[in-house]
Parts: C-alpha cells; structure tokens; sequence
C-alpha cells in the first residue's frame, strides 16, 4: 500500500512565524502536490512537483513556497503565516503522466494560525 | 483548468437505498474523471475511475459518463450506514494531465 505520511496532524503557529509542513511518500512517485481544503471550497491546489527540485504553481500558490530535495519529500513552506492560512492541509502523490493514476493522500495537518 | 460542481448535499437515504451523485464539469473536450470518498475528519481515497463513455460498475458503485451533457453521476447501490461520507468528484486540468480540479463535494449521510 502506498503511504504518504505528513508530519503533523495539528498545528497552531501565530501570525507572522514561518511555518513548513513536511510529507514524505514510500512508493517512489514522481509526482506530489500539496493542497488545502475548506469547508464549501473543496480541494485547491497550492504547488505541485514532478521530479526533484521542479515545481509548478497551482491555483492558490500566494503566500506560499515549496521544496523538493529529494524524491521522497515534499515540504509546504508559509513564509509569514497569516489567519487566512488556517487551514486543513493535504498532501498527495502520484505516478507521473497519465490521467488514470490516482493520487494517494495523507491523513493531513490540521493548521491554525493565531 | 477545469470548473467541477456538485450539490453540496446533504444527501439522506435509507439503508438499502440507491444514493445517486452529480457531478458537472466545464470542459467538453475532458475524458477522464475520478470519484474520491472522504470519510470526516480523513483523507480522500479514490473509489472509482472512469475514461469512456457510458457506465463502470464496481461493486456497489456505478459511475455513468454522459459526455454530451458533461455530467458525471456516482450510484450506490443497497446504501450502507458506512458509506455516510463526503464525494469528491475530480476532473484532470488539461487531457492527460496529473494535476486535477476537485468538486466542493457532495455529503450522504445513509440513515439506519
């Protein structure tokens, strides 16, 4: 079974802090996306990597920044948090370039900012 | 990419039921979609891919594809208390494309 594992499942930070979510996948997927997901929006895109230290912007990448060292993981960065941001996180990956391949989720990070 | 609605629901059924899902997307030319289940307070995971046209069956569940009419439905058949989740329909941005736009979802809740 792949496991996509994210660090945290909650988190408070106050306004103004920096703040990484980090996720890391077992199955060698190339593909890995983080997402957050509020009541009545449903699952937005933040970033997306394809490979090693590529990324690409998805629909709401404001505010936010990633990183890509090494296969495996997959790091959200909040450069200065803000209330806005609070926010359910999710993080998944995937087999890279056909539509068919699910993407797999973690169990997510619950993240408030004060 | 792609626009994606449903009804946010809630959806209610009695056990035994048929619970039936819609799912619209903006795109024609899309070809491929994905239901997801979310249980509260849980991640999504993928219950059903469809590509072709017409209908795909998997136990319980059965996606229709109607192309023309861009909509995408999920049944359940002989609806259970534990299928009481949020469905997430999701519509790839662009013809093979990884990354996919997600529907706000619609919640059922199965009633004993």
């Amino acid at each position: 079974d792949v496991k996509v594992t994210q660090s945290s499942r909650y988190l408070v930070k106050r306004t103004g802090e920096k703040v990484f979510l980090e996720c890391v996948q077992d199955m060698d997927h190339e593909n890995m996306f983080w997402y957050r997901q509020d009541p009545g929006l449903g699952l937005r895109l933040i970033y997306f990597s394809y490979d090693v230290k590529m990324k690409e912007k998805g629909d709401i990448p404001e505010g936010y920044s990633v990183s890509r060292e090494k296969k495996e993981r997959f790091s959200l960065i909040l450069e200065s948090a803000s209330t806005n941001q609070t926010s359910m996180y999710l993080c998944a990956s995937s087999r890279p370039a056909y539509s068919n391949q699910p993407q797999h989720f973690g169990d997510g990070t619950r993240l408030s900012i004060l | 990419q792609k626009e994606v609605e449903q009804n946010s629901g809630p959806l209610s059924v009695p056990e035994g039921a048929i619970a039936s899902l819609n799912c619209t997307y903006s795109d024609r030319g899309s070809q491929s979609f994905f239901w997801y289940r979310q249980y509260s307070g849980k991640s999504p995971e993928l219950i059903m891919f469809i590509y072709s046209n017409g209908d795909k069956e998997d136990g319980r569940f059965t996606a229709q594809l109607n192309k023309a009419s861009q909509y995408v439905s999920l049944l359940i058949r002989d609806s259970q208390p534990s299928d009481s989740a949020t469905y997430l329909c999701a519509v790839p941005w662009e013809i093979n494309d990884y990354k996919l736009s997600f529907g706000a979802g619609t919640t059922v809740t199965v009633r004993a």
